[in-house]
């Protein structure tokens, strides 16, 4: 099945920096690939997606870049702020497998005022 | 318009005990999931409903874990005999599915087992 592999864990970053966060999976079969932002007791929301058939898509601060050749998938964030600290988890998703998500680990990224 | 809406929000429960978790989905949304999220770590499969097909089941980690759904509506999760390991937040969430989209989340249910 697929592996989805989040790098850093944690992350933190001075307010104004960039963020990058990384993932890669094992399945070439992927075809979707969400993010999701956790606030504390929250559950997961999407903040930006990318399908197979793009390399990149932005979405204000937010970007989002994908090589189907390597199997990773980058989440981008710039100009950071505070209300940008939570936790992300990059996913994967196989269209014929019933649409189940693979999840990676999260990353939990602190902004520092 | 309501997002995703989950039931008890807390559970405590003392090691032994059956528990019931209850999921609403959006409107309309014909797939459902559960995950479990223990604390620190990511989001793990549990089971995935999509329409009237038969459930994927493939993520419940051993029998005392079952789950059904009414149609395209209700879910309940409900864990038998709890043990200490089940500790954990249970998320819920749903799609317009089955083609990948966005999914919805609920807001969890945080469940601990003494």
């Amino acid at each position: 099945g697929e592996n989805v592999e989040q790098h850093p864990s944690t992350l933190s970053v001075q307010e104004g920096d960039s963020a990058v966060i990384k993932c890669t999976y094992s399945d070439s079969a992927s075809n979707y690939f969400p993010w999701y932002k956790q606030e504390l007791g929250k559950g997961p929301q999407l903040i930006i997606d990318i399908r197979s058939n793009v390399g990149e898509k932005k979405d204000q601060r937010i970007a989002v870049t994908l090589n189907k050749t390597a199997k990773h998938f980058s989440l981008h964030i710039t100009e950071t702020q505070p209300e940008d600290s939570a936790v992300y988890f990059c996913a994967a998703s196989i269209s014929h497998t019933g649409n189940q998500f693979y999840f990676g680990t999260g990353t939990s990224l602190t902004v520092i005022p | 318009g309501a997002g995703v809406s989950q039931s008890p929000s807390n559970k405590v429960t003392e090691k032994g005990k059956d528990v019931e978790l209850r999921c609403d989905p959006i409107s309309g949304h014909t797939a459902l999931y559960w995950y479990r999220q223990r604390l620190g770590q990511g989001l793990e499969f549990l089971i995935y409903f999509q329409g009237n097909s038969a459930p994927d089941k493939s993520g419940l980690p051993s029998d005392r874990f079952s789950a059904e759904r009414t149609g395209e509506s209700v879910s309940t999760l409900t864990i038998q005999r709890t043990q200490q390991e089940d500790s954990a937040v249970y998320l819920c969430a749903s799609s317009s599915g089955p083609a990948p989209g966005d999914l919805y989340f609920g807001p969890g249910t945080r469940l601990l087992v003494l």
